[in-house]
């Protein structure tokens, strides 16, 4: 089926550990995205990709980084886990056409113990 | 900036009653308003749209008019299911943070049978 793909879906990481999650969209979508979703919190935009080789930080990107050096695949890397990273993590994609709707990933759980 | 603010939930009722949930947003120009649906361990789902001033937006039983006097989008269904208990997330693209979504906070809907 077309849509957004996260891979994991859980994850249990110690603190200091590194990880990378992927994103993989079949849309041909030039816009990608990736959200943390806390309770209480909604959801909170950490990087985002307008296009292949392009990154830009969002409005929580301290901790993370992020690559785009395919289309289709958007890679989301913690360096050095931190508790506080504990949340479930949503990767989205939209067509560069005007204002169209973004299409999410079922998520990826993520815990830092 | 652009914002959008919900109704805080959770929202409880009863199996066939009326749901409202109150959406306004605060935007310059001409954005799209959309709402979404996360269903428990799911990522977002479009349920619905309007891209302008008095547009309509329909699915599922649920329905959202763009109220530009009122800067609203509130979400309305005659008769909720069991199924219906969500998330529901309200949001608009196309203002002054040009192609990113900002989203409302979510409200959390609970029907009982």
């Amino acid at each position: 089926n077309a849509g957004v793909t996260q891979t994991p879906k859980f994850r249990v990481l110690k603190t200091g550990q590194s990880m990378t999650l992927l994103c993989a969209q079949d849309m041909n979508h030039e816009y990608m995205y990736w959200y943390r979703q806390d309770p209480g919190m909604g959801l909170r935009l950490i990087h985002y990709s307008v296009g292949e080789g392009t990154t830009a930080k969002g409005e929580v990107p301290d901790g993370y980084n992020v690559s785009r050096l395919k289309k289709q695949n958007f890679l989301l890397g913690l360096e050095s886990a931190a508790p506080s990273q504990t949340s479930v993590y949503f990767c989205a994609s939209s067509s560069d056409r005007v204002k169209q709707p973004q299409h999410f990933g079922d998520g990826t759980r993520l815990s830092i113990l | 900036g652009d914002s959008v603010t919900q109704m805080e939930g959770p929202v409880t009722l009863s199996e066939e009653a009326f749901l409202t949930i109150n959406c306004t947003y605060t935007a310059t120009g001409y954005p799209s308003l959309f709402w979404y649906v996360q269903y428990p361990g799911e990522g977002l789902q479009l349920l619905l749209k309007a891209t302008k001033a008095d547009d309509k937006g329909s699915n599922k039983g649920f329905e959202a008019t763009y109220r530009k006097e009122t800067t609203s989008f509130h979400l309305e269904k005659g008769s909720v299911q069991v199924s219906d208990s969500a998330v529901y997330f309200c949001a608009l693209i196309g203002g002054t943070g040009g192609f990113k979504t900002i989203f409302g906070a979510g409200t959390r809907l609970f029907v009982k049978a």
